[in-house]
């Protein structure tokens, strides 16, 4: 069985500065998604970013970048000038990359990550 | 609708009543999940929806909860002999029907979760 690991409950950083969240996974499979999702305080799951490990490129999203380590199983996210706006929950997800007729999709989830943005 | 929409937003209940959470996915997605989000935890799968059929209930905890989706676009969570474990925020999620292999983005549509709260 897949597993997720977030070994950070929280982090804190300056308003502008560079932060990066960690994120462990095991699994068996070669094909499979991983993503960042933030939950702000209204519990609505917004998602970050993604990452299909079939490509070696790392994703990025305007501030938001992602450190992908296949063989290590690392996944690790940079927010790079931090805004108030940016403090919320953070997740990290895995999912199957659904090959076959019975293949489940569901996302399995690390604890989470709580960022908090000094001003 | 552009969202996944969910309702109620909360719900307070006694031990032992029974509860409905009401999912209502994006037009035109096929594939609807529920999760379960206990306070300071990741999400947790529940049960996952391929049209009007469960395709996997393995993550419902016990014969209490059942989900179902009759038309194969809104579904309910039923939970029977509320206990005050099963106080969480539920959340619902949606996703297009699953394509070919090289087109599917993995990604899932969050609605805002309902907060269930068991007395």
């Amino acid at each position: 069985a897949q597993t997720v690991t977030q070994s950070q409950p929280e982090m804190s950083v300056q308003e502008a500065e560079t932060v990066t969240l960690s994120c462990t996974y095991d699994t068996s499979e070669s094909d499979y998604y991983l993503f960042w999702y933030k939950q702000p305080p209204s519990r609505q799951m917004i998602l970050v970013i993604r990452q299909e490990a079939y490509k070696q490129q790392n994703a990025t999203e305007n501030r938001f970048s992602v450190n992908f380590q296949k063989a290590a199983k690392s996944f690790s996210l940079k927010i790079s000038d931090s805004q108030l706006g940016d403090a919320a929950m953070y997740f990290c997800a895995y999912r199957s990359a659904g090959l076959f007729m019975d293949s489940n999709y569901q996302l399995i989830w690390g604890a989470g990550t709580k960022l908090i943005i000094k001003p | 609708g552009a969202g996944v929409s969910q309702t109620p937003s909360n719900k307070v209940t006694e031990k032992g009543k029974y509860v409905e959470l009401r999912c209502d996915p994006i037009s035109g997605h096929t594939a609807l999940y529920w999760y379960r989000q206990s306070l300071g935890q990741g999400p947790e799968f529940l049960i996952y929806f391929q049209g009007t059929g469960a395709a996997d209930d393995s993550g419902l905890p016990n014969d209490r909860f059942f989900a179902v989706r009759p038309e194969g676009s809104v579904s309910t969570l039923k939970i029977q002999r509320t206990e005050r474990g099963d106080s969480a925020v539920y959340l619902c999620a949606s996703s297009p029907m699953v394509p070919r292999v090289g087109e599917d983005t993995g990604e899932q549509f969050f609605g805002p979760g309902t907060r269930l709260t068991v007395l």
